[in-house]
């Protein structure tokens, strides 16, 4: 059990459709990672929240916009997606510290799985 | 842009064969990890290495970082059934960022 869950697991959605990933992490972390895993490319990070902090991959399309109410609860809101958006979408959750990065272990969720017609 | 390349890409193997995956990059890592990644779930940590040179164990599975802090391998022995999954490594830079691995996707037959 790894403490970290996502809903949905499954979803599909057009083109011109609104929707939001949710994850929720159990473990009193206090950072949190939207992660994309497509077939061809390895696991890309799109945005991380750390120490109340927003981080974001400059590469990651307007289309997809996250949001951390709080350090256990974070959405991935998805609009006007292009089916080159169809993947896995993890969540991860760590305790970050600027101190001990490396030892750092990110604890995934089992991810949603998105397919945009 | 840092690279991870992992090798072989596929591996189908029987059970009971043992077997070596690779981690290589460009450019020298301050740590790296390495993860397994089952159908249906998400990646899981397997072990943690920080110091050049260094070789872990976890049972059945062998770890090791290289001298010069630019790869890292992975040896299973007597491979099982439960063994099958991708399997990423992933490293830092010197940056907060963590990047992951083209992964190796690894089938143990019975």
């Amino acid at each position: 059990e790894t403490g970290v869950t996502q809903t949905p697991r499954h979803l599909v959605m057009g083109m011109t459709n609104k929707k939001s990933l949710k994850c929720e992490q159990h473990l009193g972390h206090n950072a949190m990672y939207w992660y994309k895993q497509s077939a061809k490319k390895p696991l890309e990070l799109m945005f991380v929240y750390s120490l109340e902090e927003r981080v974001e991959n400059n590469s990651v399309p307007s289309r997809f916009s996250p949001e951390c109410p709080n350090s256990s609860h974070l959405f991935l809101h998805l609009h006007t997606l292009q089916p080159e958006d169809s993947a896995l979408y993890l969540c991860a959750s760590s305790q970050f510290s600027r101190t001990d990065i490396s030892t750092d272990t990110q604890y995934f969720g089992p991810g949603t799985r998105l397919t945009v017609l | 842009t840092q690279l991870l390349e992992q090798s072989p890409q596929f591996l189908s193997i029987q059970e009971g064969e043992n077997l070596t995956v690779y981690c290589n990059s460009s450019s020298v890592f301050s740590s790296l990890q390495w993860y397994r990644q089952e159908p249906g779930e998400g990646p899981v940590l397997l072990v943690t290495v920080v110091t050049g040179g260094e070789v872990k164990k976890l049972k059945r599975l062998t770890f090791q970082f290289g001298d010069a802090r630019k790869d890292s391998s992975l040896h299973i022995t007597a491979a099982q059934p439960g063994d099958t999954g991708l399997y990423l490594c992933a490293c830092r830079y010197n940056t907060d960022k963590l990047i992951f691995g083209t992964g190796t996707r690894l089938q143990v037959f019975p």
